[in-house]
């Protein structure tokens, strides 16, 4: 099992551009989840999804869109990327809605744009 | 609504002191669950432990103990005999037992271990 993996990992964009961060889960996990760290402000859930189809919004999501078409992806994009967007993105991922089963973390991307 | 907080932005002590990293949690509900992860120099994310709402007793892993206090809403966590190794960055965390049960995590303290 690779767990979690994300791509890329790391990013340059200029203000404007758009890209997609691909976080995949080989577990058969239904909850994901789209986190932003930036300095003095822990991790903030940007999106997240209780299964395939399904997406729902977080603590911080203006400026990101999300999909999850399929069950093993979580898809964050950004449509026109802006300074403040510059952060480091996790990617988390949970079996089910079991308050016993833990998330996993992919291991980031870092995003700068300038 | 939920709240983590950490005091301590950065903290910074000699090898083999030891340190205790301390976490302020606000919440309405009555069962949840309270985290310690840790954030090394490559900057992946470790998980440390999990603590439920009922369970109220100490723990003790080698040179790592959490203190759980429901009276005060704390869950501080002390490293003993500090190495540098420990060095990083330490999340609290806390995460309810119902709905879709999303992590709400504190800013963070910057531990910094020095020879």
């Amino acid at each position: 099992n690779a767990g979690v993996t994300q791509t890329p990992k790391f990013r340059v964009l200029k203000t404007g551009q758009s890209m997609t961060l691909l976080c995949a889960q080989d577990m058969n996990h239904e909850y994901m989840y789209w986190y932003r760290q930036d300095p003095g402000m822990g991790l903030r859930l940007i999106h997240y999804s209780v299964g395939e189809g399904t997406t729902a919004k977080g603590e911080v999501p203006d400026g990101y869109n999300v999909s999850r078409l399929k069950k093993q992806n979580f898809l964050l994009g950004l449509e026109s990327a802006a300074p403040s967007q510059t952060s480091v993105y996790f990617c988390a991922s949970r079996k089910s809605w079991d308050s016993r089963y833990e998330q996993y973390f992919g291991p980031g991307t870092r995003l700068t744009v300038t | 609504a939920q709240k983590v907080t950490q005091a301590q932005t950065e903290i910074s002590v000699v090898e083999k002191e030891d340190v205790t990293l301390d976490c302020v949690y606000e919440t309405r509900d009555t069962t949840y669950y309270l985290f310690w992860y840790k954030q090394p120099p490559s900057g992946e994310l470790v998980f440390l432990i999990r603590r439920n709402s009922f369970d109220e007793q100490n723990e003790i892993s080698g040179r790592y103990s959490w203190n759980f206090q429901k009276s005060t809403s704390s869950f501080n966590f002390t490293i003993t005999a500090s190495q540098v190794v420990d060095s990083a960055v330490y999340f609290c965390a806390l995460r309810p037992f119902q709905g879709a049960q999303k992590l709400v995590f504190g800013q963070g303290t910057r531990l910094t271990i020095n020879p």
